[in-house]
């Protein structure tokens, strides 16, 4: 049992690339979200899914796309890159009832320049 | 909006002793869950400990206990025994009751130093 896997650990983007985050659990769980966390703060929801094929925007959407085709994946694709994208993503998962918590992959760290 | 609110950046404990760090927040809800989760060098975040609003019994796991105080909208951790593993930035956060309330709103943290 892996928990939530995210890959790569790390990466250096230019201006204008785009590239696919990618997130994975094993622990059957029905929600899924991508947060980012900016030096010295604390964590903000860019994007959710409640479960394979349903998705809705956190607090700061612009600038990512997600798709949930499967239980397990929920990527999250970055589009034009630009250096306020430069941050830490986190994927987390939790089973599905609003009380459940969040458990938490290990993060991507992004960097734009 | 719900907001969260940590008001220490930074704390230092001596090893085996007992450190409280801080959480106030803001909601007109009556029904929520606080958690606080830490974050080590290595970035992941683990959740400590979690409490639920309608249990006036304040939550406990192990040497992680917190002071929850409905009506002054206050959680604060409070960590006794103080080990080296102990040292990590940790975030409060909340979260609204019931479906269609899934995000985490988080405080900026509080960074924990362990004295050797």
């Amino acid at each position: 049992n892996a928990g939530v896997t995210q890959t790569p650990k790390f990466r250096i983007l230019k201006i204008g690339q785009s590239m696919t985050l990618q997130c994975a659990q094993d622990m059957n769980h029905n929600y899924m979200y991508w947060y980012r966390q900016d030096p010295g703060m604390g964590l903000k929801l860019i994007y959710y899914s409640v479960g394979a094929g349903i998705t809705d925007k956190g607090e700061v959407p612009n600038g990512y796309n997600v798709s949930r085709s499967t239980t397990e994946d929920f990527p999250l694709r970055l589009e034009l890159a630009a250096p306020s994208q430069t941050s830490v993503y986190f994927c987390a998962s939790s089973f599905g009832l609003a009380q459940e918590t969040q458990y938490f992959g290990p993060g991507t760290r992004l960097l734009v320049l | 909006a719900q907001t969260v609110t940590q008001s220490q950046p930074e704390m230092s404990v001596q090893e085996a002793e007992t450190v409280t760090l801080s959480c106030t927040y803001d909601t007109s809800e009556s029904d929520y869950y606080l958690f606080w989760y830490k974050q080590p060098p290595s970035r992941q975040m683990i959740l400590v400990i979690r409490q639920e609003a309608y249990k006036q019994q304040n939550a406990t796991e192990n040497r992680f206990s917190v002071n929850f105080q409905k009506a002054a909208k206050s959680f604060s951790l409070k960590i006794s025994d103080s080990q080296l593993g102990d040292a990590a930035m940790y975030f409060c956060a909340y979260r609204s009751w019931g479906f269609g309330n899934e995000k985490l709103t988080f405080g900026t943290g509080t960074r924990l130093t362990i004295i050797p």
